[in-house]
């Protein structure tokens, strides 16, 4: 099946830096990718669709500007989380469409901790 | 916003059938019901989906009610990995949005 990774898995950073997470399709071209945030005993909340080559859609209430992503090409899309805080701590978890449009598959997430 | 409905938890014991419903009432004729899990600290994991038939796959089997506003998901021998957290999730423009969720325990 479809393979997404993300990289790291876990990344411990001090607050007002900026911190990196990597999302890649493995073995298939993802026009569209998605990133979700999970905070602890809640459930997966959608923040942003990035599309290849063009800009990404946020969800209402997730700001652009601290959440920048980049969608450069058909098997990788980044989230920077910029300035981070401790509130800014939670699970990320990016996600591809499949080449079928009838599925997404989900990276195995991304822990971040800001201290 | 999620458009579903699913009990918080449910038990299960080791080898029996584990049926997760999920109500839908308000689903439109265009979108798909989707299931996926996620088991702790991990990424969610896809089951299957459909539009108006029963779908069944090497994981699970998915039965749609005729007026597709219910729907069950059903493990047909449960063991102990199959212990998460089952999301059903209706949608027709591929960016899923996700409930809370059913929190299934099996039991040895």
């Amino acid at each position: 099946g479809a393979v997404v990774s993300q990289h790291p898995s876990w990344v411990i950073c001090k607050s007002g830096t900026s911190v990196k997470i990597e999302c890649r399709s493995l073995d298939f071209q993802a026009t569209t990718m998605f990133w979700y945030r999970q905070f602890p005993k809640q459930s997966l909340m959608l923040m942003a669709t990035s599309n290849e080559g063009s800009k990404a859609t946020y969800e209402q209430g997730v700001e652009k500007d601290k959440f920048l992503i980049n969608h450069a090409s058909l098997t990788l899309s980044t989230l920077t989380v910029t300035s981070a805080h401790p509130e800014d701590s939670s699970f990320y978890i990016c996600s591809a469409l499949g080449t079928s449009g009838n599925e997404q598959f989900f990276g195995p997430g991304t822990r971040l901790t800001v201290l | 916003d999620a458009k579903t409905t699913q009990p918080t938890s449910m038990d299960c014991a080791e080898g029996r059938a584990a049926n997760l419903p999920c109500n839908h009432s308000t689903i439109s004729g265009n979108e798909y019901v989707y299931w996926y899990r996620q088991i702790h600290s991990q990424g969610p994991q896809y089951i299957i989906h459909g539009l108006k038939n029963n779908e069944t796959n090497e994981m699970a089997s998915l039965i749609i009610t005729e007026d597709r506003k219910s729907s069950t998901l059903i493990l047909p021998h449960a063991t102990l990995r199959d212990t998460a957290v089952y999301y059903c999730i209706v949608n027709d423009n591929n960016d899923m949005r996700f409930g809370a969720g059913t929190r299934l325990t099996v039991k040895p």
